[in-house]
């Protein structure tokens, strides 16, 4: 089955303690993406990478890292976080640069809580 | 710079009525636009999408969006909702041709009351 896959999908954390919430996708997508889910905010993009090797920020990455070894994954590095990245993330992909009209493929999504 | 404007964060409705969820957006440019859905405790998943053509674009589950370019809207319409279509919807823009940064909205979180 065609599915982007996010784990853990509960997560709670002390301020500080590095974390790492991976995503994998298995339809050798270019495009994958990140993105916070907070009420009243919608989605707002964390980075994006369009192919191997290749990340950029999006809308809110301070405080965030990522990185894109292999094609398939595309892991969400919090190196030390805060209260305020208490949140609900989303791991998303697409076949092409972008949307292309296409759309986004999205995995389940992990909820962040930090204290 | 492209936004998109859902006005209406929450819309209770009765089971079997229609409804219609209103999305404006902005942009100088041609554009892409998209509804999708999200469930409780799921990711989002894509309802329709708008991309050329007729403006009258047909989706899953009954929903249908018409492109209304001289009002810059993209409204998501259901003739007749079940308990179901209970959800969050958001509406997405991004510039047409190549890659090009989505913009969502706020959401729209779709009551239905039986």
């Amino acid at each position: 089955e065609a599915q982007v896959t996010q784990n853990p999908r509960y997560l709670i954390t002390v301020t500080g303690k590095k974390l790492t919430v991976t995503c994998s996708q298995n339809m050798n997508h270019e495009y994958m993406s990140w993105y916070r889910q907070d009420p009243g905010l919608g989605l707002r993009q964390i980075y994006y990478s369009m192919n191997v090797e290749v990340t950029d920020k999006g809308d809110v990455p301070e405080g965030y890292k990522v990185s894109r070894k292999e094609k398939r994954n595309f892991p969400l590095i919090l190196e030390s976080p805060s209260p305020n990245q208490t949140s609900l993330y989303f791991c998303a992909s697409s076949p092409d640069l972008g949307t292309g009209g296409v759309g986004y493929t999205f995995g389940s999504g992990t909820r962040l809580t930090v204290v | 710079a492209q936004s998109v404007t859902q006005l209406d964060s929450q819309v209770p409705v009765f089971e079997e009525a229609p409804v219609e969820l209103r999305c404006n957006y902005s942009s100088s440019v041609s554009v892409y636009l998209f509804w999708y859905v999200q469930y409780p405790n799921q990711g989002l998943q894509l309802l329709l999408k708008y991309l050329s053509g007729s403006t009258l674009v047909k989706g899953i589950n009954g929903f249908e969006a018409e492109f209304n370019k001289s009002q810059t809207s993209f409204h998501l319409r259901k003739p007749s909702v079940h308990i179901s279509d209970t959800a969050e919807y958001f509406c997405a823009v991004s510039r047409s041709g190549g890659y090009q940064k989505v913009t969502f909205g706020t959401g729209t979180k779709l009551q239905v009351i039986p």
